[in-house]
């Protein structure tokens, strides 16, 4: 079974400008959630989708925002990007929610310049 | 609300030494408990969970984590430490319900000496 996959990988971005960033959980997997982390914050939670319905939100300003289709793929989307929004950005799936085993893709590393 | 604290934010331990991981927890609710380990350039992978079943839980690759309700800790041990258990690890704790959001702590990079 294929694991979580992340893209793009790496992405350079400045600021001002606005990045998406895509997930694809497991195969069967319905709960996505999305991560943030950074040296000096650690990993936090930015928010959990399930059955394209956001189901938690962390402690993050509107300018993060996520959406999830129908086949559970999720994306997330950072608008009017800031140097502090330079990052890797984790998604994690799991079955039914976050309570269960979640399975973490390998992230994407956002520079902002 | 939880929150999890992880001391020492850098282990050092001898190869076939005893690695023990320090995860102290706040919930005001019975807890799931987890270890995650993230290794160089890679997403996060479970070690192990507790969630009420058993309070020595036993996870992959020879760590276990032993849930003491009186000391609000999830220690992390491994008896003998092999180099490639050099990572990051991470303590985390949920509420339990789907509801909850999953809080990780600020992690422990170990590192092991040959």
């Amino acid at each position: 079974k294929a694991g979580v996959t992340q893209t793009p990988r790496y992405l350079i971005k400045t600021r001002g400008q606005q990045v998406t960033l895509s997930c694809s959980p497991i195969s069967g997997h319905r709960s996505v959630s999305w991560y943030q982390q950074t040296p000096g914050q650690g990993l936090q939670f930015l928010f959990e989708y399930f059955s394209e319905t956001q189901r938690n939100k962390g402690n993050f300003p509107g300018r993060f925002s996520g959406r999830q289709f129908s086949n559970s793929r999720s994306e997330m989307n950072v608008s009017t990007l800031e140097l502090g929004d330079s990052a890797l950005y984790l998604c994690a799936s799991s079955l039914r929610d976050t309570q269960e085993t979640q399975y973490f893709g390998p992230g994407t590393r956002l520079l902002v310049l | 609300a939880q929150s999890v604290t992880q001391l020492g934010s850098h282990v050092s331990v001898s190869e076939g030494a005893l690695v023990l991981l320090r995860c102290n927890y706040s919930s005001s609710v019975p807890p799931y408990l987890f270890w995650y380990v993230q290794y160089p350039n890679q997403g996060l992978q479970l070690l192990l969970k507790y969630t009420s079943a058993a309070t020595l839980v036993k996870g992959i690759n020879g760590f276990e984590a032993e849930f003491k309700k009186s000391e609000t800790s999830f220690h992390l041990t491994k008896p003998s430490a092999h180099m490639s258990d050099a990572a990051e690890y991470f303590c985390a704790v949920s509420g339990g319900t789907s509801y909850d959001k999953v809080i990780f702590g600020p992690g422990t990079s170990l590192s092991v000496i040959p």
